[in-house]
């Protein structure tokens, strides 16, 4: 089955751009979107957006302006970008594959933090 | 976008007691809805796909049903290993949206 493991900056101030990476072990890209989702403490799930093996991007409409995914075929990963953050975007961050047909596998997530 | 209205958001029971769970969606979304568990300082586990069918190595007891608008999560025989949040995800069109959540507790 395939793993995901990822990466990232976990404490950023207002303002920060958030970066984070999720590696893809045991698979390729192909046939599958490849999704960032975020949980607030103590909250529920909100799905950010995904990627194809194509590079073929779909957002959620209430990050859009500051939300880029993409894609490193050669490296076998796929990154998330953030700007402008600020205490709203404090959550666990999960990388995923296959929402569109249920999500076998997930990273195992990465707390960020945005405090000044 | 659609809305998923999960219910109840909480819920007590007890070892052994069947549970049900329910999704409605604010239009119909065919069969394009999944199922995860959650565990504390975990990721969710994919539990139903497609409305109701098991991944591999997905206990019986849990079920799927439903379809249009309607749905619903069904654990017949609560074990220990149950005791968690469950949350549903439409797959329809995007953005996916997920139910708020259902905590189920030991009574």
């Amino acid at each position: 089955q395939v793993q995901l493991q990822q990466w990232g900056t976990g404490l950023l101030k207002p303002s920060e751009t958030l970066s984070l990476t999720c590696a893809v072990y045991g698979g390729s890209f192909s046939g599958y979107f490849w999704s960032w989702i975020r949980q607030p403490p103590g909250k529920g799930l909100e799905w950010i957006g995904e990627i194809s093996h194509s590079g073929r991007t779909n957002y959620n409409p209430s990050l859009k302006s500051r939300v880029t995914i993409s894609l490193d075929t050669s490296k076998n990963h796929f990154s998330l970008k953030v700007t402008s953050v600020t205490a709203a975007d404090t959550a666990v961050y999960y990388c995923a594959r296959g929402l569109e047909v249920g999500a076998l596998s997930w990273g195992q997530g990465t707390l960020v933090t945005v405090s000044s | 976008d659609i809305q998923m209205t999960q219910s109840p958001s909480s819920l007590s029971a007890s070892i052994g007691d069947r549970v049900t769970i329910t999704c409605r969606a604010s239009q119909s979304i065919s069969t394009y809805i999944n199922w995860y568990q959650q565990k504390p300082g975990k990721a969710p586990k994919l539990l139903i796909s497609a409305a109701s069918s098991l991944p591999s190595g997905v206990p019986s007891r849990f079920s799927g049903s439903g379809s249009g608008t309607d749905f619903t999560l069904t654990i017949s025989s609560l074990q220990p290993e149950d005791f968690a949040t469950y949350y549903c995800q439409e797959s329809y069109s995007t953005p996916f949206i997920f139910g708020q959540g259902t905590r189920l507790e030991i009574k």
